[in-house]
């Protein structure tokens, strides 16, 4: 079975510091990864999502996330982070050819990041 | 173009009785994805259907049920509560596809007394 590790659970930073968060996950076929976003209060949000081609995929409010399949990574990165990034963060992977969607996934156990003023 | 709508947001009911909650997924999308979140566990899969049939199922007992009708929305139902059970219940939507991202709605929370 699919596992996902997220080894930070809880961040705290300093606004404009940078960020990068680690994902890792156990299974060697093809994937489909993503980052989902959790605001306090708010539905959980896609960040990004890798599906193939480029392993450097650009998500919304500038942030970022390497595959790099050698290592069975998936980390999330932001170059200067700012309050309103305050947020638990998930990432979560899929096998579509087992699935046939990307609809079952599997998710890490989040990454809470709070960002101080 | 509005979102995944998931009614009731909150729900309290005793030990032995059963829930359905339901979801209406955003307009256009075909596939509803049931997830429950909780402290320890997560997010873990329920169950996937899409045009009308579950195509996907995680590993949760037979007292979680769903179904889907020819609009899309989704019921998703719980028999025979347990304290466990207490838990965010998230409804997701999407095209289907294998490339096609999930998008989430609120969550109903229930709380099993």
């Amino acid at each position: 079975a699919q596992s996902v590790s997220q080894h930070n659970h809880h961040v705290i930073l300093s606004e404009a510091a940078s960020l990068e968060l680690g994902c890792n996950y156990s299974y060697g076929g093809t994937v489909n990864l993503f980052w989902y976003v959790q605001y306090p209060g708010q539905h959980l949000q896609l960040l990004l999502k890798y599906f193939s081609g480029d392993p450097l995929v650009k998500g919304i409010k500038g942030f970022e996330a390497e595959f790099i399949k050698s290592k069975f990574s998936f980390n999330l990165r932001k170059p200067s982070v700012q309050w309103s990034d305050t947020a638990e963060y998930f990432c979560a992977v899929n096998d579509p050819a087992r699935a046939g969607t990307a609809s079952k996934l599997t998710f890490g156990t989040g990454t809470r990041l709070q960002v101080t003023l | 173009k509005a979102g995944v709508t998931q009614t009731p947001r909150y729900l309290i009911k005793t030990r032995g009785q059963q829930v359905t909650l339901s979801c209406s997924p955003i307009s256009g999308h075909r596939s509803v994805s049931w997830y429950q979140q909780t402290p320890g566990q997560g997010l873990q899969f329920l169950f996937e259907y899409f045009s009308e049939t579950q195509r996907n199922k995680g590993n949760f007992p037979g007292r979680f049920s769903g179904r889907q009708f020819s609009n899309s929305r989704s019921e998703m139902n719980v028999s025979t509560l347990e304290l466990g059970d207490s838990a965010l219940y998230l409804c997701a939507s999407s095209f289907g596809t294998y490339n096609s991202p999930l998008h989430f709605g609120n969550g109903t929370r229930l709380t099993v007394t």
